[in-house]
C-alpha cells in the first residue's frame, strides 16, 4: 500500500516564524502536491512538483515555497508565517493515476 | 477552466437505505475521475478511481460511474451504515500531471 507520511499532526506556530510542513511518500512516485483546506473554500493546490528539483505554482501560492531535494521527500515551507495561513494543510502524491494522501497537518499561526 | 461541483451539499440518512452522491464536470476532456472520503479532521482516503476510457467501477458497496458526454459522475453506495458518515469529495484529472480539481463535498450522516 502506498504510503504519505506528515512531519506533524498538528502545529502551532508565531505570525513572523518560519515554518517547515514535510512530507514523505514510499512509493517512488514522480509527482507530489501541497494543498490547503479550509471551511467554504474546499482543497485548493499551493504547488506541485514532479520531479527533484522541479517545481510548479498552482493556485495559490502567494506565502508559500517549497523544497523537492529527494525524490520521497516534499516540503511546505512558510516563509514568514502570517494567521491567515492558520489551515489544515494536505500533501499527496501520484502515479499518475491514483492520487493519495497524507494525514494532513493543522496548523495554527497566532 | 474546468469547475467541478457535487450536490447535495449534505445528506442525511437512515441506516439501511441506498443513496446516490452526485458529482458533475464543465470540461469532459477529462484524464480520470477520482473519489475520496474525508472523516472530520483527517487526510483523504481514496476510495474509487475511473479513468477516461472506463463506465464505471465498483468496490465492495460502493459503485462509481462516469459518463463524461454528460459531465458526470456518481458514487452510489448501498445498504448505508453509520460507518460511511463522512465527507465524500470527487475530483476530476485534466491529465498533464494528474493535478486534481475537487468538487465542494457531500457531508453525509447515516444515521441507526
Amino acid at each position: 500500500d502506498v504510503k504519505v507520511t506528515q512531519s506533524s499532526r498538528y502545529l502551532v506556530k508565531r505570525t513572523g516564524e518560519k515554518v517547515f510542513l514535510e512530507c514523505v511518500q514510499d512509493m517512488d512516485h514522480e509527482n507530489m502536491f501541497w494543498y490547503r483546506q479550509d471551511p467554504g473554500l474546499g482543497l485548493r493546490l499551493i504547488y506541485f512538483s514532479y520531479d527533484v528539483k522541479m517545481k510548479e505554482k498552482g493556485d495559490i501560492p502567494e506565502g508559500y515555497s517549497v523544497s523537492r531535494e529527494k525524490k520521497e521527500r516534499f516540503s511546505l515551507i512558510l516563509e514568514s508565517a502570517s494567521t491567515n495561513q492558520t489551515s489544515m494543510y494536505l500533501c499527496a502524491s501520484t502515479s499518475l493515476r491514483e492520487q493519495f494522501f497524507g494525514p494532513g497537518t493543522r496548523l495554527t499561526v497566532l | 477552466k474546468q469547475e467541478v461541483t457535487q450536490i447535495p451539499a449534505a445528506l442525511s440518512v437512515p441506516e439501511g437505505e441506498n443513496l446516490v452522491l452526485n458529482c458533475s464536470f464543465t470540461d469532459s476532456a477529462i484524464y480520470n475521475l477520482q473519489w475520496f472520503r474525508q472523516d472530520p479532521g483527517k487526510g483523504l482516503t481514496s476510495l474509487l478511481l475511473i479513468q477516461s476510457s472506463q463506465r464505471e467501477q465498483t468496490s465492495g458497496r460502493l459503485n462509481a460511474s462516469l459518463d463524461k458526454s454528460s459531465g458526470r459522475s456518481t458514487l452510489y453506495i448501498a445498504a448505508s451504515q453509520p460507518g460511511d458518515s463522512a465527507t465524500y469529495l470527487c475530483a476530476s484529472s485534466p491529465g498533464g500531471y494528474n493535478k486534481l480539481i475537487f468538487g465542494a463535498g457531500t457531508r453525509l450522516a447515516v444515521h441507526p
